[in-house]
């Protein structure tokens, strides 16, 4: 079956980065794209952008460029979010999401908390 | 892009029905058939119950509909049993080709 599991939660202080994974199974990896999306405390959601799993070509919504990163590790299935410069904004839960037409399987988000 | 509108809140008593609305405009819910609707209970990953605006994954039950009129979508939870208690969530492709996602809403089963 599908899966996407996630890296578990983080703790940061400001100006320090973060790398989430998100590992995927049970399907063709470069067949589907990877949406990354946020929710902040207590917010709703928030796209991020996605990123083409054949090309590796990423797309980054308006607010998620330049701090942001989507990469890929196709060799063991696995999408990667990388942040840096954190701020205390960024606290958290970022969701990997398959497919952007669909958003048809979600991994269980990682919390990334930053604070001194 | 702003997100689309939806109810903060919907609730009903098992057995009856509740709609929840998700309004954008005619660049994303309008003119796009790519409206899709999320189940989030908390500490669970969330959870595909519409796409491509009335489709139902695999498993998800028929008690769940979707539907489009214009620029705003509805998702309507037929039957409502305890476990239908959660946040949804709508959301749309955008004409540049991007996402936008409804502002939520929390269903109480009373």
């Amino acid at each position: 079956q599908v899966q996407l599991v996630q890296s578990g939660s983080e703790l940061k202080e400001p100006g320090a980065s973060v790398k989430i994974s998100c590992k995927t199974s049970g399907y063709s990896f470069s067949t589907y794209g990877m949406n990354w999306v946020r929710q902040a405390p207590g917010q709703g959601l928030e796209w991020m952008g996605w990123i083409n799993t054949e090309t590796g070509n990423p797309i980054y919504d308006q607010g998620f460029t330049g701090r942001f990163v989507f990469s890929l590790d196709t060799s063991v299935s696995t999408a990667y979010l990388q942040i840096s410069s954190l701020k205390p904004g960024d606290t958290a839960v970022y969701y990997c999401v398959r497919e952007p037409l669909r958003f048809d399987y979600w991994g269980q988000g990682t919390l990334v908390t930053v604070s001194s | 892009q702003s997100a689309l509108t939806q109810p903060p809140s919907a609730s009903g008593s098992p057995g009856q029905s509740v709609t929840i609305s998700c309004t954008g405009t005619s660049s994303d819910v309008g003119g796009q058939n790519y409206v899709s609707w999320s189940q989030h209970h908390p500490g669970n990953a969330p959870k595909l119950i519409i796409y491509e605006v009335t489709k139902r994954p695999s498993g998800v039950p028929d008690r769940f509909s979707g539907s489009k009129s214009g620029n705003t979508a509805s998702l309507t939870v037929s039957g409502l049993q305890a476990d239908d208690e959660a946040d949804y969530y709508c959301s749309s492709l955008t004409a540049t080709n991007k996402v936008v996602f409804g502002t939520g809403t929390k269903v109480t089963v009373l």
